[in-house]
């Protein structure tokens, strides 16, 4: 089965840039979605192919992919980012895979 | 407005069966490949199943083949998901995710899920 590695937490102060690593084996060659989930809420779609911005997601968040890992990267941090960040992907085999998942933590 | 809303969650004992059901709005649902996601209390996210616009494709992630099923109503524009045999493991909270026109796309809609409790 296909495996998606993200750091249990990141950290950054307030105005900052936040980068959420996902790694995978040759995950350049697949399409990565990004979602965030706030407690107690449902997951909202940050990201998708890559690199695409859905309607009413901030210009903030951009997202990269190549090799064996792709990033969400977040510019100018603000305390409402704060939240879980999940990178996802389809896999032949083991249909859609998530990562663990990454608290972002703004101090 | 466009919109996933779960139903049928709750408290079953080990061996039980459940029912969840997901109505959606403001969108045609027959469009859309449909998937069911949990979430295990203080864990990650899990796909579960996904099925095609017509129903006529299923896939299931391994622990819940044999044992769940997926299944659609278009005519009311409804989701569910049979779960039979249950076990400690199975309880999460289950999400109900719009899909796109082929099996691999992300999920851009998400109810806010009904929780699944397996105990005895």
């Amino acid at each position: 089965s296909y495996v998606l590695t993200q750091p249990p937490s990141v950290s950054v102060a307030p105005g900052k840039t936040a980068r959420i690593t996902c790694g995978g084996n040759n995950i350049g060659s697949k399409s990565v979605h990004w979602y965030q989930q706030k407690p107690g809420q449902a997951p909202v779609l940050v990201i998708y192919y890559d690199s695409d911005r859905p309607s009413g997601i901030p210009e903030r968040f951009s997202g990269s992919n190549s090799g064996n890992t792709a990033t969400l990267t977040i510019s100018r941090v603000e305390a409402g980012d704060e939240a879980d960040y999940y990178c996802q992907v389809w896999d032949s085999s083991s249909g859609a895979v998530f990562g663990g998942g990454t608290k972002l933590t703004v101090l | 407005e466009v919109q996933l809303v779960e139903s049928g969650g709750g408290l079953v004992q080990p061996g039980g069966s459940l029912r969840l059901s997901c109505a959606a709005s403001g969108f045609t649902f027959s469009s859309y490949w449909m998937s069911w996601v949990r979430q295990a209390p203080g864990k990650g996210l899990e796909w579960v199943a996904n099925i095609k616009q017509d129903g006529s494709e299923k896939y299931y992630v391994d622990s819940v083949k044999g044992r769940f099923t997926i299944s659609r109503d278009n005519a009311k524009n409804s989701l569910y998901l049979q779960m039979n045999s249950l076990r400690a493991e199975d309880t999460a909270v289950y999400y109900c995710a719009r899909g796109g026109a082929g099996p691999n796309f992300h999920f851009d809609l998400w109810g806010r899920g009904t929780l699944v409790t397996v105990s005895s």
